[in-house]
């Protein structure tokens, strides 16, 4: 079975200044990775995904996210943050052997980043 | 815009009152799912239906059923709600064999 851990309930940070949010993830089977955010009454909208390929996934607005293997990680990073940036922050992964072409995803609990002025 | 709508946005019901969510979508894609998500807590599948095949979570409660009447519609019913069943529910979308789901913007369930 697969769990994520989202060790960091919030972050707060100023505006234009660089964040990180950390993801971790355990699996004993390959997965596949994704962030998600969710703006205050709104559904979640997926950021990045990672499926395969190159370790290092550049997403919508600005934001990347590093799979790292060995530390069974995929933080989301921003070099510069806005206002607008503020949100809840969803880390997921699904295993890809889950119900043929049907996708469970398992969320973490979520960080809500807090871009102050 | 090709969207996920979910009806109502809010909805209050009593303990033990039968409720039903609604989503529909125009993306035309062939996976629905539901998922549970509580206070400060991370978002839980329910079930999930391929086409019109029924797929249940293991854990998921006797006390959610789900419809899919049609590609664009699925319902999320709840016979008998208790205080416990108070949360935001979600619903997704996908294509089949594509790893990417299209949320709506949740319903958020008060049971009083």
């Amino acid at each position: 079975a697969q769990s994520v851990t989202q060790l960091d309930s919030q972050v707060p940070v100023f505006e234009e200044a660089p964040v990180e949010l950390r993801c971790n993830y355990s699996s004993s089977v390959s997965v596949y990775l994704f962030w998600y955010v969710q703006y205050p009454n709104q559904g979640l909208q997926l950021l990045l995904k990672y499926l395969s390929g190159s370790t290092l996934v550049k997403g919508i607005n600005g934001f990347e996210a590093e799979f790292n293997k060995s530390q069974t990680s995929f933080h989301l990073r921003k070099p510069s943050v806005h206002i607008s940036d503020t949100a809840e922050y969803f880390c997921a992964v699904s295993d890809p052997n889950y119900g043929g072409a049907t996708n469970k995803l398992i969320f973490g609990t979520g960080t809500l980043l807090a871009v102050q002025p | 815009d090709a969207m996920v709508i979910q009806n109502p946005r809010y909805q209050v019901t009593q303990f033990g009152k039968p409720v039903t969510l609604s989503c529909s979508q125009t993306l035309n894609h062939n996976v629905m799912y539901w998922y549970q998500q509580k206070s400060s807590q991370a978002p839980k599948l329910l079930f999930h239906y391929y086409d019109k095949d029924f797929n249940n979570e293991a854990d998921t409660p006797d006390n959610f059923q789900s419809r899919r009447p049609n590609t664009s519609f699925c319902f999320l019913d709840i016979r008998s709600p208790g205080l416990g069943d108070a949360a935001m529910y979600l619903c997704a979308t996908s294509r089949g064999g594509n790893y990417e789901q299209y949320f709506g913007p949740g319903t958020r369930l008060t049971v009083t």
